[in-house]
């Protein structure tokens, strides 16, 4: 069955360290991967995908399929990447799985 | 561009009753999805319209219908309500509806069924 997991709910890190927020995921085929944001009172709104292999506000993801994993990361935390990250897969179809969510928190 | 826009915002129901929201899209989208967000399983996927068309559908019972109409404007109605249907709805848009665009998201509505 589909699934995505994000296994943090909540994750503080203090300005101008490393972040990681993780996700994994469950699916037979080749998904497509997804990470999407929602900033305090916005929309919530895509930050990158897997097939763009792009960097938007100095975040990556990489998939790896052994580990069938796709982390998102950013080597230096700014206080405005305060959100909630939410990991999403594609399947067959236009079908999306959304994983719970993960609150980031950046301390000043 | 206007954004895709969900009415109403808010809504209170009771249990038995039924309720209709709408979403429409940005203009020349095609492909509209509908998800409900509650704190304990987060997004789930509902259906996805395309060309008046529902192409996939989510896992969940059959009082949760919607169509689509030929401006692409879409409406999803839940049926006898159940205290369990308390969420946010969202609804989010897209060209064509290809893992290639981009998915935008409405407000949302809030229904709270009491």
């Amino acid at each position: 069955a589909q699934r995505v997991t994000q296994p943090e709910k909540l994750l503080s890190v203090f300005k101008g360290a490393p972040v990681e927020l993780k996700c994994n995921y469950s699916y037979s085929g080749s998904p497509e991967l997804f990470w999407y944001v929602q900033y305090s009172r916005q929309r919530l709104q895509l930050l990158l995908r897997h097939i763009s292999r792009e960097s938007i506000k100095g975040f990556t993801a990489d998939l790896n399929k052994g580990e069938t994993s796709f982390h998102l990361k950013k080597p230096f935390a700014q206080e405005e990447d305060s959100a909630m990250y939410y990991c999403a897969l594609s399947g067959t179809g236009n079908q999306f799985y959304f994983g719970t969510g993960t609150s980031l928190t950046v301390i000043p | 561009k206007a954004g895709v826009t969900q009415t109403p915002r808010y809504l209170i129901k009771t249990r038995g009753q039924q309720v209709t929201l709408s979403c429409s899209p940005i203009s020349g989208h095609r492909s509209v999805s509908w998800y409900q967000q509650t704190p304990g399983q987060g997004l789930q996927f509902l259906f996805e319209y395309f060309s008046e068309t529902q192409r996939n559908k989510g896992n969940f019972p059959g009082r949760f219908s919607g169509r689509q109409f030929s401006n692409s404007r879409s409406e999803m109605n839940v049926s006898t309500l159940e205290l369990g249907d308390s969420a946010l709805y969202l609804c989010a848009s897209s060209l064509t509806g290809s893992v290639k665009d981009t998915q935008y998201f409405g407000p949302g509505t809030r229904l709270t069924v009491l």
